[in-house]
C-alpha cells in the first residue's frame, strides 16, 4: 500500500523559514517523480513544486520560485520542501503527492501538513 | 498559462440523481493531460479520472469523464451518499500543473 506521510508543518512568522518532509513507502520511491501541492484554508488546490525521480530536474510555481527548494533523499525515501521568506499567503495545508510526469496527474496523496504564517 | 474554470460552483442534487460538472480551459489543451479529483471533508484529494476519460484504479463506473479541446466534463450517473464532495479538474503542461477552483456537490 502506498503511504505518504508529511511532517514539519508549524506556525511561523512572516519572513521565516520552515522545512517540510514526506516519508514514502509502498512503492519504489527512487523511480518516482514527486510533488508538493498546497491548499489554502477553505480554498482550492495549487501546485507548488515537483522533482524528477533522480532529483536532477526541479520545477516550481511562479508564486514560490526563488523562495522554496524541493529535494529528495532516495536512500531514505524522503521528499523535502525547504521554505524561506514565508508570507501570509503561503498559509496552507501542504500535500506530498506522487506524480506521473508522462501522464501529468497525481495518483497518490499524503494527508497533508498545515503551515501557518502569522505574527 | 492555462486557466481552468469550473462550473457550477455548487451543485445541489439528491441521491440517485445525475451530476454533470464542467471544466473549461482558457486555451485548447491536450486531453491526455486532464484529470479529475474528488475531495471529501478533511481528506486529501483522490484521483478519479486521468487522460480526460480513464477511470483510476478502484473508481466506480458511475464516474465518467469526457471532453476535448477546451471543454471537459465529469459525470456521476447516480449520486451515492459518499459522492457529495468537492471535485477539481487539473491540467498538466510545460512542466507545471493547474487546478480548477472546484465544484461542490451538495445534498439538496
Amino acid at each position: 500500500e502506498v503511504q505518504l506521510l508529511e511532517s514539519g508543518g508549524a506556525l511561523v512568522q512572516p519572513g521565516g523559514s520552515l522545512r517540510l518532509s514526506c516519508a514514502a513507502s509502498g512503492f519504489t520511491f527512487s523511480s518516482s517523480a514527486m510533488s508538493w501541492v498546497r491548499q489554502t484554508p477553505g480554498k482550492g488546490l495549487e501546485w507548488v513544486s515537483a522533482i524528477s525521480a533522480d532529483g536532477a530536474a526541479t520545477y516550481y510555481a511562479d508564486s514560490v520560485k526563488g523562495r522554496f527548494t524541493i529535494s529528495r533523499d532516495n536512500s531514505k525515501s524522503t521528499l523535502c520542501l525547504q521554505m524561506s521568506s514565508l508570507r501570509a499567503e503561503d498559509t496552507a495545508v501542504y500535500y506530498c503527492a506522487k506524480v506521473l510526469f508522462g501522464a501529468g496527474y497525481f495518483p497518490y496523496w499524503g494527508q497533508g501538513t498545515l503551515v501557518t504564517v502569522s505574527s | 498559462e492555462i486557466v481552468l474554470t469550473q462550473s457550477p460552483g455548487t451543485l445541489s442534487l439528491s441521491p440517485g440523481e445525475r451530476a454533470t460538472l464542467s471544466c473549461w480551459a482558457s486555451h485548447s489543451v491536450t486531453s491526455n493531460y486532464v484529470a479529475w479529483y474528488q475531495q471529501r471533508p478533511r481528506q486529501a484529494p483522490r484521483l478519479l479520472i486521468y487522460g480526460a476519460s480513464s477511470r483510476a484504479t478502484g473508481i466506480p463506473d458511475r464516474f465518467s469523464g469526457s471532453g476535448s479541446g477546451t471543454d471537459f466534463t465529469l459525470t456521476i450517473s447516480r449520486l451515492e451518499p459518499e459522492d457529495f464532495a468537492v471535485y477539481y479538474c487539473q491540467h498538466y503542461g510545460s512542466s507545471s500543473w493547474t487546478f480548477g477552483q472546484g465544484t461542490k456537490v451538495e445534498i439538496k
